[in-house]
């Protein structure tokens, strides 16, 4: 089945650690997209890339790095400068001809 | 900049009632626009959406029409299911840049009581 994973489901970070969210799509879709939520907030774009090897920072994307080496992986780091990382993140894609995102089912960062 | 204004919830009903979801929006351009919807614990999914002015998205019960004059996209159903519980996004694209990013409302949680 074609669709976009993201794992870990959960995922803890203990405090000065960078931790790495996974996000794999096999829709061979062209843009990928990293969302923030927060309880009662909306989504907020922290990073997005339209094509392999470029990418452009989103709304709030201090304190986190991405990577985009392949088309179907969005690789999220979420750095130790990043001081507030509690929250549930969405991966999302689209195709190079539509406006629509589809989105994953998501990684909740925790911080021990 | 481009916003997105939708009602605060939560928002309560008994099965069977009738449901509106108020989102009002601006943007410079013609944005497309579309209602997601979150079940606890997961991803969004897409709803319905609309691409231009006087459009009627449609999906599963729910309508939603693109009026550009009050840049409004209210969602509605007729009779609410309690399966249609969760939280209801409303966003609109920003394709001036044809980046296609999304701008969401802060969301609005449906409970639906048997």
């Amino acid at each position: 089945d074609g669709g976009i994973t993201q794992s870990p489901k959960y995922l803890f970070r203990k405090e000065g650690q960078n931790v790495t969210l996974s996000c794999e799509q096999n829709l061979n879709h062209d843009a990928m997209y990293w969302y923030r939520q927060d309880p009662g907030q909306g989504l907020r774009l922290i990073y997005y890339s339209q094509i392999v090897n470029d990418f452009q920072k989103g709304d709030i994307a201090e304190g986190y790095s991405v990577s985009r080496e392949k088309k179907e992986s969005f690789p999220l780091t979420v750095t130790s400068a990043q001081k507030n990382p509690t929250a549930f993140y969405l991966c999302a894609s689209r195709p190079g001809k539509g406006e629509t995102q589809y989105f994953g089912p998501g990684t909740r960062l925790l911080v021990l | 900049g481009n916003s997105v204004t939708q009602m605060e919830g939560p928002v309560t009903l008994s099965e069977e009632a009738f449901l509106t979801i108020n989102c009002t929006y601006t943007a410079t351009g013609y944005p497309s626009l579309f209602w997601y919807v979150q079940y606890p614990g997961e991803g969004l999914q897409l709803l319905l959406k609309a691409t231009k002015a006087d459009d009627k998205g449609s999906n599963k019960g729910f309508e939603a029409t693109y009026r550009k004059e009050t840049t409004s996209f209210h969602l509605e159903k007729g009779s609410v299911q309690v399966s249609d519980s969760a939280v209801y996004f409303c966003a609109l694209s920003d394709s001036g840049g044809s980046n296609y990013k999304l701008t969401f409302g802060k969301g609005t949680l449906l409970t639906v009581n048997p």
